[in-house]
């Protein structure tokens, strides 16, 4: 059971660049979602998923894409990447997104990415 | 819009030293409440969730006042392994069925020698 998992741990892009952040999960998660982590910002919700083939935007969506088509993954593309996008991206993931009492979140080890 | 508010920091306490970090959050409709830990460079990990009634967990309690709306994390005989960055968490209704977790910026605790 390797929970979250996710690549690269680092990128480097220029301006411009579009790439794909790839995350998967072996839980059977229903919940999924892609965070964003920057000095003294905390984490911010770039995009959710409450089950495949759904996804929705939160916070900071604008920039990225994402989409669900089976249970197990759940990819970011950044379109165009830009400066501002430099950051460390998570994806996590919990059992169910309808409790009130929220699941644990389970977070994958991040990407570190640089956008020149 | 500051939703969720953590002590500054960064907390420089001596091992065995008792610590407390305090939260406030400002959509009283929240529903769940939880700390995590996050070590450096590393990914946010479940700590504890924060009841009502209050609630430990070894040397770690966390208290939840939903009138002032207010959390709180105590650690007792801090150790060394105890260094890391505590997030506080709220878990808000967005719509839909669904909820979504709001992340305070942390508070950086470094447990001395």
């Amino acid at each position: 059971n390797a929970g979250v998992t996710q690549t690269p741990k680092f990128q480097v892009l220029k301006t411009g660049q579009s790439m794909t952040l790839q995350c998967a999960q072996d839980m059977n998660h229903e919940y999924m979602s892609w965070y964003r982590q920057d000095p003294g910002m905390g984490l911010r919700l770039i995009h959710y998923s409450v089950g495949a083939g759904i996804t929705d935007q939160g916070e900071v969506p604008n920039g990225y894409n994402v989409s669900r088509s089976t249970t197990e993954d759940f990819p970011l593309r950044l379109l165009s990447a830009a400066p501002s996008q430099t950051s460390v991206y998570f994806c996590a993931s919990s059992r169910t997104h309808t409790s009130a009492v929220t699941d644990t979140q389970y977070f994958g080890p991040g990407t570190r990415l640089t956008v020149l | 819009r500051k939703e969720v508010e953590q002590d500054p920091g960064p907390f420089n306490v001596p091992e065995g030293a008792t610590v407390a970090f305090n939260c406030t959050y400002s959509n009283s409709a929240s529903q769940s409440f939880f700390w995590y830990r996050q070590d450096c460079r590393k990914e946010p990990k479940l700590l504890m969730s924060v009841y009502s009634s209050g609630n430990e967990d070894g040397r770690f309690t966390a208290q939840l006042n939903r009138a002032s709306q207010y959390i709180s994390l105590l650690i007792r005989d801090s150790k060394l392994s105890d260094s890391a960055t505590y997030l506080c968490v709220v878990s808000s209704y967005s719509g839909a069925g669904s909820y979504q977790l709001t992340f305070g910026k942390g508070t950086k605790l470094s447990v001395i020698p």
